[in-house]
C-alpha cells in the first residue's frame, strides 16, 4: 500500500495567517491526490482533488499543488471557521486508496 | 441535491456480520463509483472499498477476504457486509459517492457509528 504522511499533525494559526500543510507519498502518485475538511462531528468535505483542483463552492483562500511524493495545501488567510482536521488521499494505484493521518487545525 | 444516508445496526456482536445501507436521494446511482470510509474513534480516515454502478468492486487488501460491497440500482442503494467482526471494527462508518477519474468523494453520508460489542 502506498503510505501517506501529513506534517504537522497539529497547528495552532491566528486568523489572516497563511497555513500550511504538506502530504508525502511513499511513491510517485503523480497528482492523484485529493484533499479534505472535516470538522468535529461532521463527514469530511471535499476540498481540492487531483492535487490542484478547488472543488465547486470551496472558497479560493484553499488552494492545492504538487505532484510525484510531495505535495501542499495552503489557506492564504485563515478564518475562524476553518477549523477542523485536514486529511489528503491518494488515488494511484487503488485499491486501496489511502489517507494520510491527519492534521489538526487551531486558532490562537 | 444530492444526498446520502446510512443505515443499519448500531450495536453488533463480535464474530457476527455488520452490515449496512447506503441510499441516495436527489441523483441516481448510475455512472458513479460508491464507497465505503470508515473512522475508529479519535482515529483518521480508512479506505473501506468501492463499487461501480456497474458492479465491479474494489476492496482494501487488508478487509479483502471479510468484505462484500453490493448495489442496488432499482432502489438507488449500495451496501455494505463485513463478517467476522472484532471490536477493531467499531467505527464510524461513511458512504460515498465518488467521481472516476480522478477519483474523489464530493458527496458523503452523515456517518453512522457501529459499536461491535456482547
Amino acid at each position: 500500500d502506498i503510505q501517506m504522511t501529513q506534517s504537522p499533525s497539529s497547528l495552532s494559526a491566528s486568523v489572516g495567517d497563511r497555513v500550511t500543510i504538506i502530504c508525502q507519498a511513499s511513491q510517485d502518485i503523480s497528482s492523484f491526490l485529493n484533499w479534505y475538511q472535516q470538522k468535529p462531528g461532521k463527514a469530511p468535505k471535499l476540498l481540492i482533488y487531483d492535487a490542484s483542483n478547488l472543488e465547486t463552492g470551496v472558497p479560493s483562500r484553499f488552494s492545492g499543488s504538487g505532484s510525484g511524493t510531495d505535495f501542499t495545501f495552503t489557506i492564504t488567510s485563515l478564518q475562524p471557521e476553518d477549523i477542523g482536521t485536514y486529511y489528503c488521499q491518494q488515488f494511484d494505484n487503488l485499491p486501496p486508496s489511502t489517507f494520510g493521518q491527519g492534521t489538526r487545525l487551531e486558532i490562537k | 441535491q444530492v444526498q446520502l444516508q446510512e443505515s443499519g445496526p448500531g450495536l453488533v456482536k463480535p464474530s457476527e456480520t455488520l452490515s449496512l445501507t447506503c441510499t441516495v436521494s436527489g441523483g441516481s446511482i448510475s455512472s458513479y463509483y460508491w464507497s465505503w470510509i470508515r473512522q475508529s474513534p479519535g482515529k483518521g480516515l480508512e479506505w473501506i472499498g468501492s463499487i461501480f454502478y456497474s458492479g465491479s468492486t474494489d476492496y482494501s487488501p487488508s478487509l479483502k477476504s471479510r468484505v462484500t460491497i453490493s448495489v442496488d440500482t432499482s432502489k438507488n442503494q449500495f451496501s455494505l457486509r463485513l463478517t467476522s467482526v472484532t471490536a477493531a471494527d467499531t467505527a464510524m462508518y461513511y458512504c460515498a459517492r465518488g467521481k472516476w477519474r480522478p477519483y474523489y468523494l464530493d458527496y458523503w453520508g452523515q456517518g453512522t457509528l457501529v459499536t461491535v460489542s456482547s
